[in-house]
Formats: structure tokens, C-alpha cells, sequence
């Protein structure tokens, strides 16, 4: 099975720079997913990462280590906007499985 | 329109009714889920389906069924609802299973059973 833990929620400020932690543990493993979810609204697609190493994607990038079982996604340049859910997760198979989510409040 | 949409939105029911909750998607993709999300539980899959008439169970498959006989479509049926099934039902497609192509989800359903 698969064991994905992170941070319930998160406060950080406008401006400023964000990491959130990503822990898993698995019998299987395809590659690691990363997905903001506003409040009341379905998740979207984030990044995707299979190899070890950093990928950047404008303000969003998203760490990988397959060996510790470790992801990490960092915002940059925080806006109010990216108040969100952030879920990690995992590949393996034929289906992902989600963690429970980093809720991340931005404040002013 | 293109996408993957969902019917209803919003849907009230009473326990021990049968509901069924629609899922169809405009791509063509192979693969399709159906998850539940709960407070503190995050999505967790209820069932997917790889191609039409190929399904399977996910992490919570009890007091559920499914059917898949287009692609296109995989609708989530609750045989008779229970309190417990109160939640927000997303479904979700890709091109594949858990590998690198991106799940693309519907808006939900928020199931409501009194």
C-alpha cells in the first residue's frame, strides 16, 4: 500500500517564498504528483516528477528524492491567489494515491 | 464542450435510496476514477476502470458500483446510501494509470444523505 504523509495546513506570507514537505512510503512507485485544490472547487495538475532532482515550472518547483521517500514543492513570489490545498501524490500501477493535503493560507 | 464533466451537482438524498452519479468525458482517455473527499481523509479512490468493461476496486469500494460500457461514460451508483456516503464525489480521467500523464477531474458532486 501506499503511506503519504504532509503538513495539514500552512500560513505564509504575500511576497514570500513557501516549501511544503511531502513524506511517502510505498509498494510501488511510478513517479510523484503534485495538484492545487482551491476551496470547492476539483483538483489541477501541478507538476510530475519520476527522476531525482528539482523541477522548476515558473513561480512553482517541485523536488524529488526516490531514496528518502521525499518530495517538497515550493512557490515563489507568493500571491493571495495561491491560497489552496496542495496535495501530493503518488503513482504506482494503474492508479495514484493522494495525500491528505497541505491547506496554505497566504496573508497580506 | 470538451472535458469531463458531472451530473449532478449537488444532490440530496435519503438513506437507503439507490443514486447514481454521472461521469462522461470528451477525450477518449483509457482511464477514469471515481474518489471521494473527506475532511481529513483527503481523495481516496473508490473505483477506476482501465478501458470499457475493465474495472476495478480502489481504497474504499464497499456500498458502491460501477459500470463502464463506453468509454466516454462511468457512472458511480450507491445501491442504497448511507449517512456515511455523505461527501464530494469527484471523477477523473487520464491517459493512463499512474504514470505520467495527469488526471484531469470533474467539478464534483456533493452528495448530501439524510
Amino acid at each position: 500500500g501506499q503511506n503519504i504523509d504532509q503538513p495539514t495546513e500552512m500560513t505564509a506570507t504575500e511576497g514570500a517564498i513557501v516549501q511544503i514537505n511531502c513524506t511517502y512510503q510505498t509498494s510501488g512507485f511510478n513517479g510523484l504528483f503534485w495538484y492545487q485544490q482551491h476551496a470547492g472547487e476539483a483538483p489541477t495538475f501541478l507538476s510530475y516528477n519520476v527522476l531525482d532532482g528539482l523541477e522548476e515550472k515558473g513561480r512553482f518547483s517541485s523536488f524529488l528524492s526516490r531514496s528518502k521517500g521525499y518530495s517538497y514543492l515550493l512557490l515563489k513570489e507568493l500571491q493571495m491567489k495561491d491560497s489552496a490545498s496542495y496535495l501530493c501524490a503518488v503513482g504506482g500501477g494503474q492508479k495514484v494515491t493522494f495525500g491528505t493535503g497541505t491547506k496554505l493560507q497566504v496573508i497580506p | 464542450d470538451a472535458g469531463i464533466t458531472q451530473s449532478p451537482r449537488y444532490k440530496i438524498t435519503e438513506t437507503g435510496r439507490q443514486v447514481t452519479l454521472m461521469c462522461h468525458q470528451t477525450w477518449s482517455h483509457s482511464y477514469m476514477f471515481w474518489y471521494r473527499q473527506d475532511l481529513g481523509h483527503g481523495l481516496r479512490l473508490i473505483y477506476y476502470s482501465a478501458a470499457a468493461d475493465i474495472t476495478d476496486k480502489g481504497e474504499v469500494p464497499d456500498g458502491y458500483v460501477v459500470s463502464r460500457s463506453k468509454t466516454e461514460n462511468f457512472p458511480l451508483t450507491l445501491e442504497s446510501a448511507t449517512r456515511s456516503q455523505t461527501s464530494v464525489y469527484f471523477c477523473a480521467s487520464s491517459e493512463s494509470g499512474g504514470r505520467n500523464n495527469e488526471q484531469f477531474f470533474g467539478p464534483g458532486t456533493r452528495l448530501t444523505v439524510l
